[in-house]
């Protein structure tokens, strides 16, 4: 069974860094094909896809985000954290990591977390 | 830069069939991905690489696509497919992105 479990702050200050961490299980992100991906979505507006590590460890990052946001890795918790850097009210959101798997022409996010809900504000 | 567009809203008629379009670029070279998203609930898969459904997805959720467009089809719609849809894709650089989602009416 997959399950994907986020955590981190639910509150965190403007210019501030925010962590979150994904502890999954029930697969192995060694896997080829196997990915974590990051999602958020501001209350009433619609899926953000923000960034997604591979098997492989490559990292794919939402280029309108892309200078704020850092994936790693630590394979023996099996976790993926997020970083994303100075924060602004507007990052205010739940976020949701998922299992990615990855084919040729084909993505698919089969597995989410219940999401973790983060308030930017001073 | 690659954009994914939907209808904002849709609505049928308890039992009949509804389709929910997705136009971008990137569909034409890569597999649309559809998930079903309730109030306060984390997204579910309902279909991939254009018309694959998951284990535990009703039949009654189908998927096509032709050029730039995708189509999620629902045929039989039962009340509980009431929620919001979005569709997915990834480009040649490898970054995803979302449609702004369907809403999802049955009357």
């Amino acid at each position: 069974q997959v399950t994907l479990r986020e955590s981190g702050p639910a509150l965190v200050k403007p210019t501030q860094t925010l962590t979150l961490t994904c502890a999954f299980s029930g697969f192995s992100l060694s896997r080829t094909g196997m990915c974590v991906t990051w999602v958020r979505q501001s209350s009433g507006k619609a899926l953000e896809w923000l960034a997604l590590l591979d098997w492989d460890d490559v990292k794919y990052y939402n280029p309108s985000l892309k200078t704020r946001l850092a994936l790693s890795k630590d394979t023996s918790k099996s976790q993926v954290v997020l970083t994303m850097t100075n924060v602004d009210p507007s990052d205010t959101a739940t976020y949701y990591c998922a299992r990615a798997q990855w084919f040729r022409l084909d993505t698919f996010f089969d597995s989410w977390g219940q999401g973790a809900l983060v308030t930017v504000s001073s | 830069s690659s954009e994914l567009t939907q209808d904002p809203t849709v609505s049928v008629a308890l039992g009949q069939t509804v389709s929910i379009t997705c136009q971008g670029d990137t569909l034409r070279g890569y597999f649309a991905t559809w998930y079903q998203q309730r109030p306060g609930q984390a997204p579910v898969l309902v279909i991939h690489a254009t018309n694959k459904r998951p284990s535990g997805i009703p039949d009654r959720f189908s998927g096509s696509s032709s050029g730039d467009t995708a189509t999620l089809t629902i045929t039989g719609t039962q009340a509980e497919d009431e929620a919001e849809y979005y569709c997915n894709s990834r480009d040649s650089r490898g970054y995803h992105l979302f449609g702004g989602g369907t809403k999802l009416t049955v009357l």
